[in-house]
């Protein structure tokens, strides 16, 4: 059974579409996150849940919206894609502090 | 320039080969994650530390508090050794609202 899962694992899409990926984890953490790795494979955070509640947004466009319907999914929406919105896009999950755990990975490519 | 600064950055190794890379940062830190990623794969946690060393099969890694390093070490090197190693460290009191800063990574390749 995959601790966290994503879907998709991979996303080709046209410029100004909106799509989601979506995370689950049944590990019972009680943090989840999104981050991103671009093209140079620099990973960096883009939110972070706590108990379905907004911890940490680092400055995404708010074209990114997030949502944690419980403390097991959070969601990434991306409304009008841009091309410099192709990456992999990494859900993370863990106990607050704990070590990672993460998701396979979604690539979205933008054409 | 990074928090969080990797070398080398790229590394090639014979097969058996001790393997040593290298993690320095400039903030004060909770804890400090070593990651790996095969290629086109996912990303696993190999260790998570605060201080001192762990060990876990080939893999060791340690870290100095006050020196603001860490290091990974890699005994008896093997291809499947072969992946980028990423550094993370995460900042402030280890809380929710902690986050994670993460190194370049360094490309490991490990040749039979």
């Amino acid at each position: 059974d995959t601790a966290v899962s994503q879907t998709p694992k991979y996303l080709v899409t046209q410029m100004g579409n909106d799509k989601s990926i979506k995370c689950e984890q049944n590990l019972g953490h009680d943090t989840m996150y999104w981050y991103k790795q671009d093209s140079k494979k620099f990973l960096k955070i883009m939110f972070s849940y706590n108990n379905k509640e907004l911890i940490i947004n680092e400055t995404v466009p708010n074209r990114f919206s997030p949502k944690s319907p419980d403390k097991a999914h959070l969601n990434l929406h991306i409304n009008s894609l841009e091309l410099g919105d192709s990456a992999v896009y990494f859900c993370a999950s863990t106990i607050t502090g704990g070590e990672l755990f993460f998701g396979e990975g979604s690539r979205l490519t933008v054409l | 320039k990074n928090e969080v600064e990797q070398s080398p950055q790229n590394l090639t190794a014979q097969e058996g080969e001790f393997i040593t890379i290298n993690c320095s940062y400039s903030v004060g830190i909770s804890a400090l994650h070593w990651l790996q990623q095969h290629p086109g794969g996912g990303i696993v946690s190999l260790f998570m530390l605060s201080s001192g060393k762990k060990k876990h099969g080939r893999l060791i890694a340690t870290i100095n508090i006050q020196e603001k390093h860490s290091s990974l070490h890699i005994t008896a090197s093997h291809p499947r050794d072969s992946a980028v190693y990423i550094c993370a460290v995460r900042s402030g009191c280890g809380g929710a609202n902690s986050k994670l800063t993460f190194g370049k990574g360094i490309t490991l390749s490990v040749r039979p």
